[in-house]
C-alpha cells in the first residue's frame, strides 16, 4: 500500500531565504508526482508534475526532484516571500490516475 | 478556460440529510475524481468516473456514490450523513491514460453537518 510522508509539518523562515520541502513515498511504481499549493479553506493549485520518467522540473523559482529509487522527492523554493505562506502538499499517482496524498508541509514566510 | 468549477462553496446540513455536490471539469478532460478533506489532512480519494462509470474507489462507505454525464460533469451524493462527513470536498479532473496528464482541481465544496 502506497503512503506519502512529508516533513516537516510545518516550517517558518525569514523572507528572502531558500528552503527545501521534502516528500516520501514507500512504493517506486508510480506514474508520476505531483507538488500542489493550497491556501487555507481553499482549493489545490498545481505547482509541478514530475513524470516518472522525469529527474527534476522547474517553474520560476520552484524546483521539484526526484529520486524514485530512493522514493524521495524535494520542492525547492527560492527567495521565498511572504505570499508563498501556504500548505504545500505532494501527492504519487499510479497508473490509474488516483493520487495518494502526504499530510502537507505548512510554510510561514516572513516579512 | 474556466478551469474545474464546483458548486456550491459551502452547505450546511443536518445529521441523517442528504447532501450533492456538483463538479465541470476543466475543458477538455475526460476523468474526474473526488477526494476528502478533513481539516489538517491530506485529501482522501473518494472515487474516479470515466465514460459514466466508476473506474476505482477509496476506502468509503455505500453512503457515498456519484454520477457522471455525457458532458463529463459530475455529482457526489452522500446519503445518511454523519457529524464525520464535515470537510472539504475537492473534485479532480485529469485526461485518463497519459503519464503527463496534470490533476486540476475546484476550489472546492465546505460541508459543515450539524
Amino acid at each position: 500500500k502506497q503512503e506519502v510522508t512529508q516533513i516537516p509539518a510545518a516550517l517558518s523562515v525569514p523572507e528572502g531565504e531558500n528552503l527545501v520541502l521534502n516528500c516520501s513515498f514507500t512504493d517506486s511504481a508510480i506514474y508520476n508526482l505531483q507538488w500542489f499549493r493550497q491556501d487555507p479553506g481553499k482549493g489545490l493549485t498545481s505547482l509541478l508534475l514530475i513524470q516518472s520518467s522525469q529527474r527534476e522540473q522547474t517553474s520560476g523559482r520552484l524546483n521539484a526532484s526526484l529520486d524514485k529509487s530512493s522514493g524521495r522527492s524535494t520542492l525547492y523554493i527560492a527567495a521565498s516571500q511572504p505570499g508563498d505562506s501556504a500548505t504545500y502538499l505532494c501527492a504519487v499517482a499510479g497508473n490509474t490516475g488516483k493520487l495518494i496524498f502526504g499530510q502537507g508541509t505548512t510554510l510561514q514566510v516572513k516579512p | 478556460d474556466a478551469g474545474v468549477t464546483q458548486s456550491p462553496t459551502h452547505l450546511i446540513k443536518t445529521r441523517g440529510q442528504q447532501v450533492t455536490l456538483r463538479c465541470s471539469p476543466k475543458s477538455g478532460h475526460d476523468t474526474v475524481s473526488w477526494y476528502q478533506q478533513a481539516l489538517g489532512q491530506g485529501p482522501q480519494f473518494i472515487f474516479q468516473y470515466y465514460e459514466e462509470e466508476e473506474r476505482q474507489r477509496g476506502n468509503f462507505p455505500d453512503r457515498f456514490s456519484g454520477h457522471q454525464f455525457p458532458n463529463y460533469s459530475s455529482e457526489l451524493n452522500v446519503n445518511a450523513l454523519l457529524l464525520g462527513d464535515s470537510a472539504l470536498y475537492l473534485c479532480a479532473s485529469s485526461l485518463l491514460g497519459l503519464q503527463d496528464t496534470e490533476a486540476f482541481f475546484g476550489q472546492g465544496t465546505r460541508l459543515t453537518v450539524v
